[in-house]
């Protein structure tokens, strides 16, 4: 199969720390990658994981565990334009296909 | 460097209508792909081309046909229009070989996409 499950809609604080989780059930995985997408805009990339762990980049964390089919991209210090859909996909290695998820629409309050 | 190009930006056409999408993909990228994304919804997966060849399609019915070009942009041909290809089409291309952590796959890279409206 290769369904990938995020949660619709989150809401968060200005400043604040938030995480977004994203789980899969593919065979053949061989990568998981994280895109923002504001409204009426292309997605742009975030992160990516092929091994297990955390991957930092400035405010963005992206973590991955392929035994448990889970992963999560964390924000820190929330800011304004960081309102936008957060979208989960998986590359299955020898399909050439990257699977979306739905996304996740985050909204950040001041 | 350009990244991905995509035209039209925005396009309206009524049912039965035929309509033809382009798109250049970033320089050194040799693959592209396309994606149809609904409102709300995450990009579903059309078709891939590699060396001018269609080379994984997704569930998308025999209208929507593609090409790829010796310089490697790409044309979506969607035929026979229903309301229900209205949506955002996405191009992406990405190159084999460039990935991260030993890996070969590398990330994709999004045009603005083509918003198509079918009335």
């Amino acid at each position: 199969g290769q369904n990938i499950d995020q949660p619709t809609e989150m809401t968060a604080t200005e400043g604040a720390i938030v995480q977004i989780n994203c789980t899969y059930q593919t065979s053949g995985f061989n990568g998981l990658f994280w895109y923002q997408q504001h409204a009426g805009e292309a997605p742009t990339f975030l992160s990516y994981n092929v091994l297990d762990g955390l991957e930092e980049k400035g405010r963005f964390s992206s973590f991955l565990s392929r035994s448990k089919g889970y992963s999560y991209l964390l924000l820190k210090e929330l800011q304004m334009k960081d309102s936008a859909s957060y979208l989960c996909a998986v590359y299955r290695l020898g399909t050439y296909k990257y699977i979306f998820g739905t996304g996740t629409r985050l909204k950040v309050l001041a | 460097d350009a990244g991905v190009t995509q035209s039209p930006t925005h396009l309206i056409k009524t049912r039965g209508q035929q309509v033809t999408l382009r798109c250049s993909p970033k320089s050194g990228h040799d693959t592209v792909s396309w994606y149809q994304q609904a409102l709300g919804q995450g990009p579903q997966f059309i078709f891939q081309y590699y060396e001018e060849e269609e080379r994984q399609r997704g569930n998308f019915p025999d209208r929507f046909s593609g090409h790829q070009f010796p310089n490697y942009s790409s044309e979506l041909n969607v035929n026979a229009l229903l309301l229900g290809d209205s949506a955002l089409y996405l191009c992406a291309s990405s190159h084999i070989g460039q990935g991260r952590q030993g890996s070969s796959v590398g990330e994709l890279f999004f045009g603005e996409g083509s918003r198509l409206t079918v009335l």
